[in-house]
């Protein structure tokens, strides 16, 4: 069954630092998500896109966070200079439709630590 | 905006019994769609079982199945014949039918621990 892929699995990085996470979605899929869960916390919506734009994000997703598509396979949020609080575990999901029966699939995560 | 809500933050079940877990939500809406999903230790969210809420039909995945109470806004998952590898976070889901805003609001999850 196709995945959602995510790079890396962890990654650390000091507070100012940029950082670039990585997703591959499922690749005939058309809608895709970034989600954050701090450790114990409840998973966070903070993005949404289709079509090459932002269709859809959260109060979370201020100008510190940008998303790109930048070829055909990859999907990648930027958090550009990191704070000790971005340090959580990053979903990303990928959906093919909106309707009930295209459930978003998820990635294995990425825990981002900001030291 | 959406919310979810569920009320228990831990459960336990004897291996081989049931469990219901519960999730209430708040919505305006008259069309949309509900999602359990499952974290295990390894992090990864698992799709366990969707519901559209215009089916009066509850949903059912082989052992598992929900009660979905429209007009209370009510959507319990249960677990039947409980097995070890059903240990998890167990996290409920709002997802709206209208296009643009088709994002998933999660409730705060409810830990199942399998005894055995």
């Amino acid at each position: 069954e196709p995945e959602v892929t995510q790079t890396p699995s962890h990654q650390v990085t000091q507070m100012g630092q940029e950082v670039i996470l990585r997703c591959v979605p499922i690749s005939n899929h058309l809608y895709f998500y970034w989600y954050r869960q701090i450790l114990g916390q409840k998973v966070e919506f903070l993005v949404s896109f289709y079509n090459n734009e932002i269709s859809e994000k959260s109060e979370i997703f201020d100008d510190q966070f940008s998303v790109e598509r930048p070829d055909g396979s990859n999907f990648t949020l930027k958090i550009r200079s990191t704070k000790l609080e971005d340090s959580a575990m990053y979903f990303c999901a990928s959906s093919d439709g909106t309707a009930g029966n295209s459930p978003l699939h998820f990635g294995n995560g990425t825990r981002l630590t900001v030291t | 905006a959406q919310t979810v809500t569920q009320s228990q933050p831990e459960m336990s079940v004897q291996e081989a019994e049931t469990v219901t877990l519960s999730c209430t939500y708040d919505t305006s809406e008259s069309d949309y769609y509900l999602f359990w999903y499952k974290q295990p230790p390894s992090r990864q969210m698992i799709l366990v079982i969707r519901q559209e809420a215009y089916k009066q039909q509850n949903a059912t995945e082989n052992r598992f199945s929900v009660n979905f109470q429209k007009a209370a806004k009510s959507f319990s998952l249960k677990i039947s014949d409980s097995q070890l590898g059903d240990a998890a976070m167990y996290f409920c889901a709002y997802r709206s039918a209208n296009f643009g805003n088709e994002k998933l609001t999660f409730g705060t999850g409810t830990r199942l621990t399998i005894i055995p």
